[in-house]
């Protein structure tokens, strides 16, 4: 079974702060995501990596960055937390490949920014 | 990016009333996915459809891609309460096949 793990379900942090969520795949995957989820919004595409320290932006990387050192692991970074980034974080990861592409999700972070 | 829009943004329905949420993208698609969500958890993939006018089905769910691969239909036949989710629709950047946007997702309610 493929595994994506997120480090935290919960997580409060004060504006300002420097925030990191980490996300682990243990299915070797080329293709890792964050997006955010917002009710109403779906879910919103932050930054896409299809290698180690390759990224492309999605459509909302203002106030994030990423990074992808191991093809494993995916880390998001909220260089000074807003508490506009409330919001519920997913990591997905998916194989480089034509054909069937199912993106398989972490359980989410639930981040608080007050 | 990729923009994907879906309809309608909820959906409360009566037990085994029939259910049909839609996809519609300003570009024409590669391919495009459905994932569900149960309350608290996180998106699963049901099903990738890739060609034209193709129609898919899975019991009780049925998926169709437009002809014109700029739209996408899933429609759930005699809804029941474990049907309760939402549902997304996703796309991949036009010249990118493994960056995929999602649609804003159909909340279903399945009333007993």
């Amino acid at each position: 079974d493929v595994k994506v793990t997120q480090s935290s379900r919960y997580l409060v942090k004060r504006t300002g702060e420097k925030v990191f969520l980490e996300c682990v795949q243990d299915m070797d995957h080329e293709n890792m995501f964050w997006y955010r989820q917002d009710p109403g919004l779906g879910l919103r595409l932050i930054y896409f990596s299809y290698d180690v320290k390759m990224k492309e932006k999605g459509d909302i990387p203002e106030g994030y960055s990423v990074s992808r050192e191991k093809k494993e692991r995916f880390s998001l970074i909220l260089e000074s937390a807003s508490t506009n980034q409330t919001s519920m974080y997913l990591c997905a990861s998916s194989l480089s490949r034509q054909g069937i592409t199912e993106a398989f999700f972490g359980q989410g972070t639930r981040l608080t920014v007050v | 990016g990729q923009q994907v829009m879906q309809i309608p943004q909820y959906q409360h329905v009566q037990e085994g009333e029939d259910f049909t949420t839609y996809c519609n993208s300003s570009t024409t698609l590669s391919n495009i996915q459905w994932y569900k969500q149960r309350p608290g958890g996180h998106p699963v993939f049901l099903i990738q459809l890739v060609k034209s006018g193709e129609v898919k089905k899975q019991k009780r769910l049925t998926f169709q891609f437009g002809e014109a691969k700029k739209n996408s239909s899933l429609h759930i036949t005699a809804t029941q309460t474990t049907d309760v989710g939402t549902y997304f629709c996703a796309g991949p950047e036009l010249y990118n096949f493994n960056k995929f946007y999602f649609g804003s997702g159909t909340k279903l309610n399945v009333k007993p």
